[in-house]
């Protein structure tokens, strides 16, 4: 299974970040599917995730900015951050996760947010 | 919420065993996962459920967890070892949420 993801690498403050990644070469159920950041030269901060039948968590501190969707027909699944700020700067890769743990990850997108 | 303690670095000759520690408050009590993550590239996970690995990563890569804390074992360590090395566990203490911890960084002298 491979995740490709895409989206705009370039915000300004108060705009919405938008991602998107695409599961290739197997089934979307029975696993939960994250975005996660890493800030540059820092460590990796778990944004949040949705299940096969819609069903989404997300990080306390990100909660009231962050929508989580999966498009089930087209076997991909988003990622939009809301009102962004130059905090939100970061690389984001989207995930797949079995259970506990995080099995296979995406390439990573760099969005910077700057005025 | 849920933290986990790693030191920043950690540093071993070639042929040598690393041992890199993810500490937290009864940690024993979950399932501890580590990821290799090398410069440029997208994290990778080596070790799940605190000892099984992935197909694929080399049997020189093991774990154990136990009381306060998970460790992450690389024995014979190579070159290509060197790399940032984060554990995970998923912390049902308040919110449920994926933790992290701050990452190690394996230099191979």
């Amino acid at each position: 299974v491979q995740l490709q993801q895409w989206g705009a690498g370039l915000l300004k403050p108060s705009e919405t970040l938008s991602l998107t990644c695409a599961v290739y070469g197997g089934s979307l159920s029975g696993y939960y599917y994250s975005w996660i950041r890493q800030i540059p030269g820092k460590g990796l901060e778990w944004i949040g995730e949705v299940n096969y039948d819609g069903s989404s968590r997300y990080l306390s501190s990100l909660k009231s900015r962050a929508t989580i969707s999966i498009d089930t027909s087209m076997n991909q699944f988003s990622l939009k951050l809301h009102s962004v700020t130059a905090a939100d700067t970061a690389i984001y890769y989207c995930a797949r996760s079995y259970d506990d743990y995080i099995l296979s990850w995406g390439q990573g997108t760099a969005v910077a947010v700057s005025s | 919420s849920y933290v986990l303690t790693q030191p920043p670095s950690v540093s071993v000759a070639p042929g040598q065993t690393a041992r890199i520690t993810c500490g937290g408050n009864n940690v024993g009590s979950k399932s501890v996962h580590w990821h290799q993550q090398k410069p440029g590239q997208a994290p990778v996970l080596v070790v799940y459920e605190d000892i099984n690995r992935p197909s694929g990563i080399p049997e020189r890569f093991s774990g154990s967890n136990s009381g306060n804390t998970a460790t992450l074992t690389i024995s014979r360590v190579e070159a290509g070892d060197e790399a940032d090395y984060f554990c995970q566990v998923w912390d049902t203490s308040g919110d449920h949420q994926r933790v992290f911890g701050g990452g190690t960084k394996l230099t191979v002298l």
